[in-house]
């Protein structure tokens, strides 16, 4: 039973272009969180969906980040014009329908903008 | 969310008992107590929770206060792999946050050969 897949693990951007973050639950997990983390900081949160809804989205900054959980496939934070302050690890997390249940992380994707 | 107060960091020997305190005051009927931990370079993992008995896995030991005031995550036997920054957060079941976890500073776990 894989547990949560993040790729790329490593993601290099040039200040303007656009970064896209894929995360892969855990089978039978519907419910995805994404985290940052800046260099030296806490997590903080940003997205909480479920297939196909936003259901909290209280920690996304207001321009440039949007995310998404399809029926089909991954989640996917997509960050447009990226600048330098958004170097930082971004992790996904999932868990089960059931909200007693703790959070399965992935190993985070590393977004270095140049 | 009630908040919760950890010490910043804590030092251990390995091969001897941790324990490391939570305080959580402001705690609700209905918030779930859970401890996380992240190793340096590595994505936060899950290690314990409860609600109000005291609770046991291979990873730790979680003991409540019986006023739920306070939490304590016992690692009864530190190893070198340990070492990681300890969350302790509370979950609400019900209401605003969705579930989502809020993470603190946690406590800065090290551990000495």
């Amino acid at each position: 039973n894989a547990g949560v897949m993040q790729n790329p693990r490593h993601l290099v951007r040039r200040r303007g272009q656009e970064a896209r973050l894929r995360c892969s639950p855990m089978k039978g997990h519907s419910h995805v969180y994404w985290y940052r983390q800046l260099p030296e900081e806490g997590l903080k949160f940003m997205v909480y969906l479920q297939k196909e809804n936003i259901i909290d989205e209280s920690g996304m900054p207001k321009e440039r980040f949007s995310a998404e959980f399809p029926k089909e496939g991954p989640s996917i934070l997509r960050i447009q014009q990226v600048v330098r302050g958004d170097s930082a690890a971004y992790f996904c997390a999932s868990s089960p329908r059931d909200r007693e249940d703790g959070y399965t992380f992935g190993s985070g994707t590393r977004l270095t903008v140049v | 969310d009630a908040k919760t107060t950890q010490p910043n960091s804590m030092e251990s020997n390995e091969e001897e008992p941790v324990h490391l305190p939570c305080n959580h005051s402001t705690i609700s009927g209905t918030d779930y107590i859970h401890w996380y931990r992240q190793l340096p370079s590595q994505g936060p993992e899950y290690v314990i929770h409860g609600l109000t008995s005291n609770v046991n896995n291979r990873m730790a030991s979680l003991a409540i206060a019986e006023d739920r005031k306070s939490s304590t995550l016992i690692l009864h036997r530190a190893t070198l792999r340990d070492a990681a920054v300890y969350y302790c957060i509370l979950r609400a079941l019900y209401g605003g946050s969705q579930g989502n976890l809020i993470f603190g500073k946690g406590t800065k776990l090290s551990v000495k050969p």
